[in-house]
């Protein structure tokens, strides 16, 4: 059984588009965060979920939009996509802020 | 505000020869420091973490690593390196609730045969 689950896994789309990342855990988990992963393999905090509420609100456009439905749920909407999002877009999920992030594999963004 | 360094791009040992993968973190509070490792289009798996207790923290795989508070270093540790360790390593530190966790840029270790 996966933990984490994002789909699609890859995703390629035109600038200007509209697009949404979805993300599942069935960890029973509290929190939920989405990360982005560049180029270079740098990682960086997006936002972050406890509960179905916003916690965490990184320095991101306005265009990124997270949705959190449940507790199980964390989806990405990004509105007008831009070279720059290209990226891997990670979920995560973790049950109190001292245990370890389980990961999804991860969301390939590619904007052309 | 926490902050990590890995100050090694790449790390490169023989098959068989101990390894060690360098951390150093900045915290204002007490840390929770985590190592995590990512295969080729993976995401990141868990390795070990320091919270209390212990300095020297087991983790899977047969990874160690040492919590130095006076050096402000967490540095991950293998005995015998083996060729399927071959990854990217990434070292993370939070120092309190609702922070985010934050990751160093990632150590590539390269293990040969």
């Amino acid at each position: 059984d996966t933990a984490v689950s994002q789909t699609p896994k890859y995703l390629v789309t035109q600038m200007g588009n509209d697009k949404s990342i979805k993300c599942e855990q069935n960890l029973g988990h509290d929190t939920m965060y989405w990360y982005k992963q560049d180029s270079k393999k740098f990682l960086k905090i997006m936002f972050s979920y406890n509960n179905k509420e916003l916690i965490i609100n990184e320095t991101v456009p306005n265009r990124f939009s997270p949705k959190s439905p449940d507790k199980a749920h964390l989806n990405l909407h990004i509105n007008s996509l831009e070279l720059g999002d290209s990226a891997v877009y990670f979920c995560a999920s973790s049950q109190v802020e001292s245990s370890p992030l389980h990961f999804g594999n991860g969301t390939r963004l590619t904007v052309t | 505000a926490q902050s990590v360094a890995q100050p090694e791009d790449q790390v490169n040992v023989a098959e068989g020869n101990p390894l060690t993968v360098k951390c150093t973190y900045s915290v204002s509070g007490n840390p929770y420091l985590f190592w995590y490792v990512q295969y080729p289009n993976r995401g990141l798996q868990f390795l070990l973490k320091y919270i209390t207790g212990d300095n020297l923290v087991k983790g899977s795989y047969g990874f160690e690593a040492e919590f130095n508070k006076s050096q402000t270093s967490f540095h991950l540790k293998k005995p015998s390196a083996l060729v399927s360790d071959s990854a990217l390593y990434f070292c993370a530190v939070r120092d309190s609730e609702n922070t985010p966790l934050v990751f160093g840029k990632g150590t590539r270790l390269s293990v040969i045969a």
